[in-house]
Formats: C-alpha cells, sequence, structure tokens
C-alpha cells in the first residue's frame, strides 16, 4: 500500500497571505487527522476529519480550517498568515476498526509533512 | 485531559549503550500510550503501542516500552544503541483508540561512536 502523501512538502509565503495543504490518505483509510509541529510548541492537534465531517478540533484560531473529499483526501486552509505559522504540517491517516484488535485501536500513519515558511 | 511529559530534550549513548528515553503521562481514562520516531525531514513512525494487556511491550527495531500504572510511565528502552538509532522519539497518549493524540515535546537521541 502506498503510504500517507502530503504536497507541496516545501512552501515558502509571506505574512498576510493564505496557503493550502493537501493530504491523501492511505487507500481505504477515513480519518484524516493535522497536526502543526514547531520548535517552541511541539507538536500540536489541529483537527480531524472522518467521512467529510470534521470529529475533533483542537485549539487553534479559525484562521485554520479543513475539509475532507468524498476520496478521503483532506485539505487545510490557513488564511491571513503570520510569521508564527512557519511549522511542519503533518498529516496522519487512520482507517477502520480491526476486528479483534484489543481496544479496536486506529493506529495513526504519518505522512512526510509540509514544511511552510512564512515570511 | 491528557499530558505527557518527557524528561530530558536531549539524550546522548554511545553505540552498544542501553538507550532509556523516559516519558510520564497524566490521564483521567485508562491511557494508550505509544512511542514514535522522527528522522530529520520525515514525519512520524510508530514504534510502538500500549492498550491492555501485558504492561511490557515490544516494538520494531528492538525497542519496547513498560507501562507502570503506579509510576504514570511509559518509558522506552533498548538494550543496545545503534548509530542508525539517532533520531527524535516522541511519546504520546490518547484516552481511547479513536481519539487525538497528545505529544510530548520530543527527545532528541544523540549515538556517538
Amino acid at each position: 500500500k502506498a503510504g500517507v502523501t502530503q504536497t507541496p512538502r516545501y512552501l515558502i509565503k509571506t505574512r498576510g497571505q493564505q496557503v493550502t495543504l493537501s493530504c491523501s490518505p492511505i487507500s481505504g483509510h477515513r480519518s484524516v487527522s493535522w497536526y502543526q509541529q514547531t520548535p517552541g510548541q511541539g507538536l500540536q492537534f489541529l483537527f480531524e476529519y472522518f467521512s467529510e465531517t470534521q470529529r475533533n478540533k483542537g485549539n487553534f484560531p479559525g484562521r485554520f480550517s479543513g475539509r475532507q473529499f468524498s476520496n478521503s483526501r483532506s485539505e487545510m486552509n490557513v488564511s491571513t498568515l503570520e510569521l508564527g505559522d512557519s511549522a511542519l504540517y503533518l498529516c496522519a491517516s487512520s482507517g477502520s476498526p480491526r476486528s479483534g484488535l484489543a481496544g479496536g485501536l486506529n493506529e495513526q500513519f504519518f505522512g512526510p509533512g509540509t514544511r511552510l515558511t512564512v515570511l | 485531559a491528557q499530558s505527557v511529559t518527557q524528561l530530558g530534550s536531549h539524550v546522548s549513548v554511545s553505540e552498544g549503550a542501553l538507550v532509556l528515553l523516559r516519558c510520564n503521562y497524566s490521564s483521567s481514562v485508562p491511557p494508550y500510550l505509544f512511542w514514535y520516531v522522527q528522522y530529520p525531514n520525515q514525519g512520524l513512525q510508530l514504534l510502538l503501542k500500549y492498550t491492555t494487556g501485558a504492561t511490557l511491550v515490544k516494538g520494531i527495531n528492538g525497542f519496547e516500552a513498560e507501562f507502570k500504572k503506579s509510576e504514570t510511565s511509559f518509558h522506552l528502552t533498548k538494550p543496545s544503541a545503534h548509530m542508525s538509532d539517532a533520531a527524535e522519539y516522541f511519546c504520546a497518549v490518547s484516552a481511547s483508540g479513536y481519539s487525538t493524540l497528545t505529544f510530548g515535546k520530543g527527545t532528541m537521541l544523540l549515538v556517538s561512536p
């Protein structure tokens, strides 16, 4: 199976611009989560989508938004970029519970990330 | 709410030495615990996970971790470090198998020859 893919891998924007990042989950996976990784704050959860619906949301301002399409691909958008939005944005996908697995765990598989630099 | 504390932002070991990366968690419900590894310019790879049952969990690349409820700890160990183990390691907790992950700040493992 192909892994989680994220595009673009690198992006440079200026303050005030907006940006859209894309994530293609592993085939068959219906849940996509987004995380922001910065040296200061570490890994922080942004939001999770499941079957085109936002199921969970982290503590980020409304400038951060996302969506999921019927094929489970997901995009996240950041509007009015700030210097502090410079980060590695990671996408993770997970599938349906596998029968017999203790706790019905949905293991999350991470993509390589998109490195966003805001100048 | 869950939280994770990883002691030591950097840990240095010699090749062949024991690796010990510390993780303490806080959770209001029985936790699901994870260790991930991140190599430069890459995403996170799952090393091992604890859900229920046996408290000593074995993962990939010779790593293992022990869940100690009384100490609220989930330390990661490897008997003998290899140069290829140099990476950043993250401990994470979730409230269930379907909940979002809360990560620690990460520990950079440096391995010297």
